[in-house]
């Protein structure tokens, strides 16, 4: 596989359930992202990897939880979300974390939550 | 606070006609960068302005990058229905002290090319 890769593509789930995104890169980047992306809002950067460090969290409610066990592998735990969480999550990376005047996101295709 | 505006938000139309879309911003930023999202994908790198007055040229897409480095914009010639997604301009936050930081975006333009 190459780029960046999201899993489940589409997911359903109840207030009151758990479930985890999952994106992967085959990118040998050192920065990883988790987005989000509703309509008529502009993309809202949520969660910032750099080296399997945390850098930056933007106000995100503790219902969303992220982990990243290696450079290559991000997570977001989901737990009793609310309606209008519903979103598209996009995960991204980048070759490092600031991104320079040549530097590039590479986006996965996105995972298409609805929560019930 | 840093923001991107992007005119118009939808876009409607018939395959071969010309079209431009807008980013303003009333901040500076050092870089902008435009995307394409197609439907049920992610954003994908289209090209990246750097210098004020620069205009890059990527087949029928035309991209020119503001002389205060405030604003940008694309312009497509002899529309394709292949055209058709999200277009998202996002530039670097930039701090005091000049540093930079993750990108930032615009809500998109919406082009929908009709054959």
């Amino acid at each position: 596989e190459t780029g960046v890769t999201q899993t489940p593509r589409h997911l359903v789930m109840g207030m009151t359930n758990k479930k985890s995104l999952k994106c992967e890169q085959h990118l040998g980047h050192n920065a990883m992202y988790w987005y989000k992306q509703s309509a008529k809002k502009p993309l809202e950067l949520m969660f910032v990897y750099s080296l399997e460090e945390r850098v930056e969290n933007n106000s995100v409610p503790s219902r969303f939880s992220p982990e990243c066990p290696n450079s290559s592998h991000l997570f977001l735990h989901l737990h009793t979300l609310q309606p209008e969480d519903s979103a598209l999550y996009l995960c991204a990376s980048s070759q490092d974390r600031v991104v320079s005047n040549t530097g590039e996101l590479f986006f996965g295709e996105g995972s298409r939550l609805t929560v019930l | 606070t840093q923001l991107l505006e992007q005119s118009p938000q939808f876009l409607s139309i018939q395959e071969g006609e010309n079209l431009t879309v807008y980013c303003n911003s009333s901040s500076v930023f050092s870089s902008l960068q435009w995307y394409r999202q197609e439907p049920g994908e992610g954003p994908v790198l289209l090209v990246t302005v750097v210098t004020g007055g620069e205009v890059k040229k990527l087949k029928r897409l035309t991209f020119q990058f503001g002389d205060a480095r405030k604003d940008s914009s694309l312009h497509i010639t002899a529309a394709q229905p292949g055209d058709t997604g999200l277009y998202l301009c996002a530039g670097p936050v930039l701090y005091y002290g000049g540093s930079q930081g993750n990108l930032i975006f615009g809500k998109g333009t919406k082009l929908s090319v009709k054959p």
